[in-house]
């Protein structure tokens, strides 16, 4: 079953927050983000495998909690560099191959 | 860094035609996949590919599709008989253990294939 994101798209100005949340109709027992830009390859930005677990690395963190069946994503002092589109996925299938979201775009101006 | 390296970058064919696209992965990566993404939509699963066998593939990948890695290094991804909604790009993909013990995918930058 394929990630369910939310928002689809979100605008911001240089140094604005956002929130970009993962959700999933099944257990989940990781996460994976992935940030794409504009004809370029999804690049892996984190991975978070327990319940309560969160990770960041700049400005970009994530929470994942497990009983909620959902992730999210924080993006914190937006710059310029941050514009591209947010994938999150999780675990498909019996190998667990990851199963993408639609993805948000996110555009910031400056 | 380590890259994952896909040829062709662009890639037109007929309605018809066999393409074969190609991924070299990263070294020490032992799990693979193919992804596509149909212009501006969702990043898909095709298939994966561990200890030299298809690991599981989805809906999308039928038998038109199959997957080889022929020499140990390259993994390539065979269409037989493309068709108009088979114009997307594919990603390869890497990863050192799969998703299953967390680490995360090397994504190669495509081959954008257009059939026409």
């Amino acid at each position: 079953q394929q990630p369910v994101q939310s928002p689809q798209a979100v605008i911001l100005r240089e140094g604005e927050d956002a929130v970009i949340n993962c959700s999933s109709s099944k257990a989940l027992y990781s996460v994976h983000w992935y940030r794409q830009k504009h004809g370029e390859a999804p690049v892996f930005l984190m991975i978070l495998l327990k319940g309560g677990e969160q990770k960041g690395h700049d400005k970009i963190s994530a929470s994942f909690n497990e009983k909620k069946q959902q992730s999210s994503l924080y993006l914190t002092a937006s710059q310029l560099s941050y514009s591209g589109t947010y994938f999150c996925g999780t675990p498909g299938g019996s190998q667990g191959n990851l199963i993408f979201g639609k993805g948000t775009k996110l555009s910031v101006k400056p | 860094e380590p890259e994952v390296t896909q040829t062709p970058s662009h890639q037109v064919t007929q309605m018809g035609q066999e393409v074969i696209l190609r991924c070299v992965p990263i070294s020490n990566h032992l799990y693979f996949y193919w992804y596509r993404q149909i212009l501006g939509q969702k990043v898909e699963f095709l298939v994966s590919f561990y200890n030299n066998e298809i690991s599981e593939k989805s809906e999308i990948f039928d038998d038109q599709f199959s997957v080889e890695r022929p020499d140990g290094s390259n993994f390539t991804l065979k269409i037989r008989s493309t068709k108009l909604e088979d114009s997307a790009m594919y990603f390869c993909a890497s990863s050192v253990w799969g998703q299953l013990r967390g680490t995360g995918y090397t994504f190669g930058s495509g081959t954008r294939l257009t059939v026409v």
